[in-house]
């Protein structure tokens, strides 16, 4: 059974940075391109990037990729969004989800909440 | 960018109706388009990708249409359980736009 399951996320003060995680497992993660996505409180769903099932392109929304950044692990099956600089507008619940250009399975996601 | 703009925002139908809810591309994507179901609490799930196609285990009374840039996901027979957000989303080329979405509600 494929399952994505997200962690890291919580309350965070805004200009910090926060990671992260995405555990894999039930398929061959290094098979697979992996995308991060995440919906805010108001329920609208925002694509923040992807990366190539090998770790060696990576492909970002603009307004995100000076601040966002997707990393993996193939060897954990871990898949990893490095986010800095955080805003309140940054304040959402944050998916992983594999990638067959449609997105065919989504973790439960991580709530991440930007506030002072 | 291509924009995506889903119609009716919010719909209130009876069990055992078919209901039709649209989505249109503000660009040409010829077929590129998947539809989501997200229930209330959980993560979306994927119901129809490229325009028609239904995705493994979702029930036959779910069926997606269109080319270009107008598209349909149709539910015949509405169950209770499909009770959600649905939301539609540009796939295969970047950046993967997703519609603003439609909230399905039973009477």
């Amino acid at each position: 059974e494929v399952q994505l399951v997200e962690s890291g996320g919580g309350l965070v003060q805004p200009g910090a940075s926060l990671k992260l995680s995405c555990v894999a497992s039930g398929f061959t993660f290094s098979d697979y391109w992996m995308s991060w996505v995440r919906q805010t409180p108001g329920k609208t769903m925002e694509w923040i990037g992807d990366i190539k099932y090998d770790g060696s392109y990576t492909n970002y929304a603009p307004s995100l990729k000076n601040r966002f950044t997707i990393s993996r692990d193939n060897a954990k099956s871990t898949l990893y969004l490095q986010m800095s600089n955080v805003r309140s507008e940054d304040t959402a619940t944050y998916y992983c989800t594999r990638n067959r250009r449609y997105f065919d399975f989504w973790g439960p996601g991580t709530m991440v909440t930007v506030s002072s | 960018n291509i924009v995506m703009t889903q119609s009716p925002k919010s719909m209130s139908i009876s069990v055992g109706d078919r209901v039709t809810m649209n989505c249109k591309a503000s660009q040409n994507v010829g077929n590129n388009i998947a539809w989501y179901q997200q229930k209330p609490g959980q993560s979306p799930k994927l119901l129809i990708y490229y325009a028609s196609n239904r995705y493994t285990g979702v029930p036959d009374r779910f069926t997606g249409g269109g080319y270009g840039t107008d598209f349909t996901l149709t539910i015949n027979s509405v169950q209770a359980e499909d009770a959600a957000f649905y939301y539609c989303q540009r796939i295969y080329n970047s950046p993967p736009t997703f519609g603003g979405g439609t909230k399905l509600e039973l009477k």
